[in-house]
């Protein structure tokens, strides 16, 4: 079975600035994909980005990208020149199939 | 543009009660979810729905029953409602089945709370 963690319950970041979220996961699989879905206070879960496994670039979605360390089982969010609206949960998940496993969520707070 | 539409948004029942939550896409998506999500948590899978007439457990399946009625709609049931079912639901869809990187689409959720 995949599971997922997010060690950090909580971060703040100061409008403009860079934070990074972590994620870790433990998959047997060889091939799965990567999830990073934002929460606001509306409740809705909203993709950030995805990455495969099998590819080896880094995926970037404008102000967001992240560091993929397969060997290191380690899948990071990095959001640059932070804004209000990105205050939420973020939720790191990985995907075999239709197996999706989310992590416990990171609440985020930019400051203004 | 609806996407993933749940309802209700909101139920109180006492234990004991029955209920059936309503899911329906109009993406044309193959693959359909249900997830429930409790505090401190992520999003747990509850059960899935490859295709129109398939349906599997996921994580937490134990206490609820899902129809894939047509390509559209997925429901979950709750036949007899307890306490640690509490909780926020949310169906999905997702186009492709097996080895998609495509996403998953979240309804906005049903806020569930039993007595």
């Amino acid at each position: 079975a995949q599971t997922v963690t997010q060690s950090q319950p909580e971060m703040s970041v100061q409008e403009a600035e860079t934070v990074t979220l972590s994620c870790t996961y433990d998959t047997s699989e060889n091939n799965y994909y990567l999830f990073w879905y934002k929460q606001p206070p509306s409740r809705q879960m909203i993709l950030v980005i995805r990455q495969e496994a099998y590819k080896q670039q880094n995926a970037t979605e404008n102000r967001f990208s992240v560091n993929f360390q397969k060997a290191a089982k380690s899948f990071s969010l990095k959001i640059s020149d932070s804004q209000l609206g990105d205050t939420a949960m973020y939720f790191c998940a990985s995907c075999r199939d239709n197996d999706m496993r989310f992590g416990a969520g990171t609440r985020l707070t930019v400051k203004p | 543009n609806a996407g993933v539409t749940q309802t209700p948004k909101f139920q109180v029942l006492k234990t004991g009660q029955s209920m059936t939550l309503q899911c329906a896409q109009d993406m044309n998506h193959n693959s359909m979810y249900w997830y429930r999500q409790d505090p401190g948590m992520g999003l747990r899978l509850i059960y899935y729905s490859a295709s129109e007439g398939t349906t599997d457990k996921g994580e937490v399946p134990n206490g609820y029953n899902v129809s894939r009625l047509n390509k559209r709609e997925f429901s979950l049931r709750l036949e007899s409602a307890a306490p640690s079912q509490t909780s926020v639901y949310f169906c999905a869809s997702r186009f492709g089945t097996l080895y998609s990187n495509q996403p998953q689409h979240f309804g906005d959720g049903t806020r569930l709370s039993i007595l």
